[in-house]
């Protein structure tokens, strides 16, 4: 079966800029995710999708971030305008129900360099 | 809020030999899993082995096994018979609750030499 599908892989923007990155969950997976992980430390969720509502936002920076789920399947997460902070690899995950004992299946990841 | 701890920036191993990573939490939940992922240098996040909160028995995967100190709040990783493709960043993770957010330690970055 195929696995979560990022783009892209990479992405070198300058500060103030806007960027988007995409992601394709496996097929039939309702949850989606999607974390920011900085250099040298885990990954920090910055929101989950159930089908397309929204379960968890708490940590994501909705004043420069935003991401939406439209049709329950793939994913969009924007940031405008990017701040020198936000270099990052952003990690796409999604797993079947969205509870606690899921295994969340993570993409490659899109690594965001702010110049 | 759940916290995730590892205390090993770096661990090295020799190939065929065993290694333990260490991993420790804080939850006031009484149902949680735990979990270790493993990320090699192509970034995806690989889940190496899960363990359920309410049971006793440490989980087992192969070469992979945990030790699971429900009272410490322990949860290390063990890896026998080592092998070069397992040089990797590991990662601990606890969820908790009704959903399913995953919090991580800081990742311990494992060498395995010939």
């Amino acid at each position: 079966e195929a696995g979560v599908a990022q783009s892209p892989r990479y992405k070198i923007i300058e500060k103030r800029q806007s960027v988007a990155f995409w992601c394709n969950p496996i097929s039939g997976h309702a949850t989606l995710y999607w974390y920011q992980q900085i250099l040298g430390q885990g990954p920090k969720l910055l929101i989950q999708f159930q089908n397309n509502g929204v379960v968890d936002d708490s940590q994501l920076p909705k004043d420069r971030f935003s991401a939406e789920r439209l049709k329950g399947v793939d994913s969009t997460l924007k940031i405008q305008p990017a701040k020198l902070e936000d270099s990052a690899v952003y990690l796409c995950a999604s797993s079947f129900w969205g509870n606690q004992k899921d295994i969340q299946y993570f993409g490659a990841g899109t690594r965001l360099s702010v110049l | 809020a759940q916290t995730v701890t590892q205390s090993q920036p770096e661990m090295s191993v020799q190939e065929a030999e065993t290694v333990t990573l260490s991993c420790t939490y804080d939850t006031s939940e009484s149902d949680y899993y735990l979990f270790w992922y493993k990320q090699p240098p192509s970034r995806q996040m690989i889940l190496v082995i899960r363990q359920e909160a309410y049971k006793q028995q440490n989980a087992t995967e192969n070469r992979f096994s945990v030790n699971f100190q429900k009272a410490a709040k322990s949860f290390s990783l063990k890896i026998s018979d080592s092998q070069l493709g397992d040089a990797a960043m590991y990662f601990c993770a606890c969820s908790t609750g009704t959903a399913s957010k995953l919090t991580f330690g800081t990742g311990t970055r494992l060498q395995v030499t010939l």
